[in-house]
């Protein structure tokens, strides 16, 4: 089955701790994307990556870091993180070019404390 | 800076009222206009536009996009309470960049 998984679903941790938030995609897709959806705020891409080893920054990278060491995979690290970084964490990805849609894991609800 | 700005920002109707969601965007490049469904969890595809005036259906929605005035919109018909969700807007610009709008919350009571 065609789909982006995204691992932990959910995550409490406290101020500072390192976490990595997993990404793969099967559907050998070139782009890949994370985002962060807040009340109010809607959907806001942290960074993004067109290939491997390619990536750049979305509208809201800061406090976050990104790798594309292979191309299904696209891990979201926050070295150190903080409250303001409670959110809900999207991964999608899509074939590169503006013609393809783009298809979203489920999803990773985060909590700093 | 690519600017998508939706509205309403929530609406409650009933079964059965028509529904138009109204998506305006401001893009340096604009390659294209998404719509996606988005109920308690990942946001799900619904149509993509590239083109002016060309409706896109898919059984009670619908959608057009109007590049000269830089809007679309979404119509569902005979609205059914599993249609109730957030409804989102995007524009794709340069490098596949999605650009979401805040989402038009979407209430249908029985």
């Amino acid at each position: 089955e065609a789909q982006v998984t995204q691992n932990p679903r959910y995550l409490i941790t406290v101020t500072g701790k390192k976490l990595t938030v997993t990404c793969s995609q099967n559907m050998n897709h070139e782009y890949m994307s994370w985002y962060r959806q807040d009340p109010g705020l809607g959907l806001r891409q942290i960074y993004y990556s067109m290939n491997v080893e390619v990536t750049d920054k979305g509208d809201v990278p800061e406090g976050y870091k990104v790798s594309r060491k292979e191309k299904r995979n696209f891990p979201l690290i926050l070295e150190s993180p903080s409250p303001n970084q409670t959110s809900l964490y999207f991964c999608a990805s899509s074939l590169l070019g503006t013609s393809y849609e783009q298809y979203f894991g489920p999803g990773t609800r985060l909590t700093v404390t | 800076e690519d600017k998508v700005v939706q509205s309403p920002l929530s609406l409650v109707v009933h079964e059965g009222d028509t529904v138009t969601l109204n998506c305006s965007y401001e893009v340096t490049n604009f390659r294209s206009l998404l719509w996606y469904k988005q109920e308690k969890k990942a946001p799900t595809f619904l149509f993509m536009l590239t083109s002016s005036g060309i409706e896109k259906k898919s059984g009670r929605l619908s959608s057009i996009l109007d590049k000269k005035e830089l809007f679309s919109i979404l119509n569902i018909t005979a609205t059914q309470t599993g249609d109730s969700a957030i409804y989102l807007c995007a524009d794709t610009g340069a490098n596949s960049k999605l650009t979401f709008g805040k989402g038009i919350t979407l209430s249908v009571r029985p």
